[in-house]
């Protein structure tokens, strides 16, 4: 079965920095989808990335596919306050039992002053 | 309404009843999902519907868990005999599932408390 593994699962990060969330797994697939969840809310989707080499960018977070690499990152610049959250990558495939998106175990990103 | 609906949006029981969660997908999509989440965890898969096809159930944790999809619109997710354990937030997802883009949206959640 696909494995999706982030990291770090937790990142504590100065305003103003740049920061790089990794998101490996372990078969083939080439769509992948991050979303972001906050405290008590539900999954909010963020980037849709559906061939290898899409890049996607949305104000301070930008999102890259790797698929011959099997990676994805979620890349933050000049971090601020509201974008402490959890940010869940979820990988498409078919050949398993768990649902069609494999869900990684989030990255709890705290951004402070 | 445009989004994933779920009612209720808290449901506290005691332990050994039978609760019903309910799903209104998105209008047009054929797919949906059910996920369940502990406590600052991650996402635990828990059961697929596409379209008329057979669900896939391989997530469900226990025979106490079932769900059904109605008319290929609304979803409910029926736990009996309920266990402390089940205490989670149950999360409902839907996708249009065309073509290569199978993107899922995720409602409010029912968050379970079972005492």
């Amino acid at each position: 079965e696909l494995k999706v593994e982030q990291n770090p699962l937790f990142l504590s990060m100065q305003e103003g920095k740049n920061y790089t969330i990794y998101c490996n797994y372990s078969t083939t697939s080439d769509r992948l989808y991050w979303y972001r969840q906050d405290p008590g809310k539900s999954l909010e989707s963020l980037f849709v990335l559906l061939s290898n080499g899409a890049v996607k960018q949305e104000g301070r977070l930008m999102a890259s596919l790797d698929t011959k690499a099997r990676l994805s990152t979620l890349h933050i610049t000049a971090a601020v306050h509201d974008l402490s959250a959890t940010y869940f990558c979820a990988v498409e495939y078919y050949g398993g039992s768990q649902g069609n998106l494999i869900f990684g175990k989030g990255t709890k990103l705290s951004v402070k002053p | 309404g445009a989004g994933v609906s779920q009612s209720p949006s808290n449901k506290v029981t005691e332990k050994g009843k039978d609760v019903e969660l309910r799903c209104d997908p998105i209008s047009g999509h054929t797919a949906l999902y059910w996920y369940r989440q502990s406590l600052g965890q991650g996402l635990e898969f828990l059961i697929y519907f596409q379209g008329n096809s057979a669900p896939d159930k391989s997530g469900l944790p226990s025979d106490r868990f079932s769900a059904e999809r109605t008319g290929g619109s609304v979803s409910t997710l029926t736990i009996q005999r309920t266990q402390q354990e089940d205490s989670a937030v149950y999360l409902c997802a839907s996708s249009p599932h065309e073509g290569r883009r199978n993107e899922q949206f995720f409602g409010p959640g029912t968050r379970l408390t079972v005492l």
